[in-house]
């Protein structure tokens, strides 16, 4: 099975404060994704990398950047917490197909619940 | 925007009933995805079909796609009090495959 971990399911941060969420999958997946999810507006995709220092911005990439060193690792940094990035983060992933394009499901981790007070 | 909506936003029934939940889309799609949500916890794929598919079923699953309307169903039938969670639908579009457009969720209670 697919296993997605995320380091830390519980976090508490003061603004201003530079945050890391940590994800690894143990699959030899590609491509890695980074969401926010806030009720009442489902899941936001803030970054995604298709391999090992590759990225690409999502939706809602301000106040976020990622740093994917490992194939199997790939973090979410708040460079300076602000409140307004209490919000539930999920990581994901999926195979790539060898440079073929995969349309297939995505792979979550159990997610972070992060407060910034 | 290509985010899904789901409708109802929440659902609640009794044990053995079944439920069926909408998702409702803007723009043309590669494939549609089904995602459960236990609370506080991570997404689980449920079920995947494909723009050319109209039906597909996945044990007590069923899922309908209609491209026309933009529009799609999933019903669970004979519920259980495990099948308690939310429900997310998911779009693919036909240019980006690494974008997900996710909509807000069905939450799914069912009484024992």
């Amino acid at each position: 099975d697919v296993k997605v971990t995320q380091s830390s399911r519980y976090l508490v941060k003061r603004t201003g404060e530079k945050v890391f969420l940590e994800c690894v999958q143990d699959m030899d997946h590609e491509n890695m994704f980074w969401y926010r999810q806030d009720p009442g507006l489902g899941l936001r995709l803030i970054y995604f990398s298709y391999d090992v220092k590759m990225k690409e911005k999502g939706d809602i990439p301000e106040g976020y950047s990622v740093s994917r060193e490992k194939k199997e690792r790939f973090s979410l940094i708040l460079e300076s917490a602000s409140t307004n990035q209490t919000s539930m983060y999920l990581c994901a992933s999926r195979p790539g197909l060898g440079g073929r394009p995969n349309t297939g499901e995505l792979f979550f981790g159990e997610g972070s619940r992060l407060t910034v007070l | 925007s290509q985010q899904g909506e789901e409708d109802p936003q929440a659902l609640s029934i009794q044990e053995g009933e079944n439920a069926t939940m909408n998702c409702s889309y803007k723009t043309s799609i590669n494939n549609l995805q089904w995602y459960r949500q236990n609370s506080g916890r991570g997404l689980v794929h449920l079920i995947l079909i494909r723009s050319n598919e109209r039906e597909k079923h996945s044990g007590r699953l069923r899922v309908t796609l209609d491209t026309s309307k933009k529009s799609s169903s999933l019903l669970i039938t004979a519920s259980r009090a495990a099948d308690t969670a939310s429900y997310f639908c998911a779009t693919v579009g036909v240019y980006n495959f690494n974008k997900f457009y996710f909509g807000s969720g069905t939450k799914l209670n069912v009484k024992p």
